[in-house]
């Protein structure tokens, strides 16, 4: 499965959108973008997923490049429920998930 | 549905003690996960089954060993902890991937926080 890199941490103003960065130059044809959250103390959340087109649902959007080596995660209006690490992976749909690296991720801060 | 469900949430062991993780899941998922998560790195593989019955290593699974004898349920044992063993612990769950869009979804549980002195 292909390494993604995102910035260490980010800020956020409560309200405005969040927009969280993910380069994944290396991804494959077969893999998808996975973003998953982790509030503190808390298990990883998955949040959404995509192959190549841009996904929507109720808690967030993603928007992947054309050439598919980066992707965006958008919270569109962000909350203090929010904050929290962002993991940004990129993995083949089938198959266990033995081989996925989960990285630091983004810290993201929503301030009131 | 509970989802993920792991006991202990919190363990204070002596080093050289043994103890035992549950992990349940009420998903029918058939490939299950435990991980470790430690401060400045991100999660870490320790075993995983992909069904009743099988386990498999990870990235680190040494001092830890596992077991799978129903579907739902995969344990995680220590049987002599160490120090550096300290850590939060967490099981996860996924299908088998094979299906539709959103088949290969990860499901963790809240966590286990062990220490061990």
């Amino acid at each position: 499965d292909a390494k993604t890199t995102q910035p260490p941490s980010m800020d956020c103003a409560e309200g405005r959108a969040a927009n969280l960065p993910c380069n994944h130059s290396t991804i494959s044809g077969n893999e998808y973008v996975y973003w998953y959250r982790q509030i503190h103390s808390q298990g990883p959340q998955y949040i959404i997923h995509g192959l190549k087109n841009n996904e929507t649902n109720e808690m967030a959007s993603l928007i992947i490049t054309e050439d598919r080596k980066s992707s965006t995660l958008i919270l569109p209006h962000a909350t203090l429920r929010d904050t929290a690490v962002y993991y940004c992976i990129v993995r083949a749909n089938a198959g266990n998930n033995r081989k996925l690296i989960w990285g630091l991720g983004t810290s993201l801060a929503v301030n009131p | 549905n509970a989802g993920v469900t792991q006991t202990p949430k919190f363990r204070v062991l002596k080093t050289g003690q043994s103890m035992t993780l549950l992990c349940a899941q009420d998903m029918n998922h058939e490939y299950m996960y435990w991980y470790r998560q430690d401060p400045g790195m991100g999660l870490r593989l320790i075993h995983y089954s992909v069904g009743e019955g099988t386990t498999a290593k990870g990235e680190v699974p040494d001092g830890y060993n596992v077991s799978r004898l129903k579907k739902q349920n995969f344990l995680l044992g220590l049987e002599s902890a160490a120090p550096s063993q300290t850590s939060v612990y967490f099981c996860a769950s996924s299908s088998h991937g094979k299906t539709s869009l959103g088949a290969n979804v990860l499901t963790f549980g809240a966590g286990s926080r062990l220490t061990v002195l």
